[in-house]
């Protein structure tokens, strides 16, 4: 049981496609995030929502668009990616940013293709 | 730069005995959090301990405890009587200003 859910778990796509992911917490916390997850590499902090306003966009391409409606759920869109976007997408919450720690989902899967 | 260096990128131990894991990181901040975070083959990252650097008491969690060094910027990671549960990806992580870093990861892996 994960107080973090994020759906798909696994997705293919095809460069000129669009979709989006999907988190959603159950935790009451104010702060959501977006983290990439590629093989051997640090995760890579993409977006910062707090109090459902965005905080934080680390020069992420803009083939990727987040969206906050409220403070249990958070999206990513997705459009027109390219190969070296495939990777693992990491949702995870606060109670508040920047202070303690981060709850994570188990992630969406991406493959562009 | 606020950076984690993690400089095992894997590691084995036999079931049952130590292992102890490393990470250094930089900053300039004098007040921060650090974690280590596990994620198992299942994906979901779960906190396996966490440290103010303002305490200089290590933590300590049942089988885990850190080595904290704060002059030195080390947060090692030491596991116990190791079991095979204990097979996962481990993630060294702190919180400068306000996002949290994470190192590349160790893969540790626990044979019987």
């Amino acid at each position: 049981e994960t107080g973090v859910t994020q759906t798909p778990r696994h997705l293919v796509m095809g460069m000129t496609n669009k979709k989006s992911l999907k988190c959603e917490q159950h935790l009451g916390h104010n702060a959501m995030y977006w983290y990439k997850q590629s093989a051997k590499k640090p995760l890579e902090l993409m977006f910062v929502y707090s109090l459902e306003e965005r905080v934080e966009n680390n020069s992420v391409p803009s083939r990727f668009s987040p969206e906050c409606p409220n403070s249990s759920h958070l999206f990513l869109h997705l459009h027109t990616l390219q190969p070296e976007d495939s990777a693992l997408y990491l949702c995870a919450s606060s109670q508040d940013y920047g202070l303690g720690e981060l709850f994570f989902g188990e992630g969406s899967r991406l493959t562009v293709l | 730069a606020q950076t984690v260096t993690q400089s095992q990128p894997e590691m084995s131990v036999q079931e049952a005995e130590t292992v102890t894991l490393s990470c250094t990181y930089d900053t300039s901040e004098n007040n921060y959090y650090l974690f280590w975070y596990k994620q198992p083959p299942s994906r979901q990252m779960i906190l396996v301990i966490r440290q103010e650097a303002y305490k200089q008491q290590n933590a300590t969690e049942n089988r885990f405890s850190v080595n904290f060094q704060k002059a030195a910027k080390s947060f090692s990671l030491k596991i116990s009587d190791s079991q095979l549960g204990d097979t996962a990806m481990y993630f060294c992580a702190f919180i400068p200003n306000n996002d949290m870093r994470f190192g590349a990861g160790t893969r540790l892996t626990v044979k019987p």
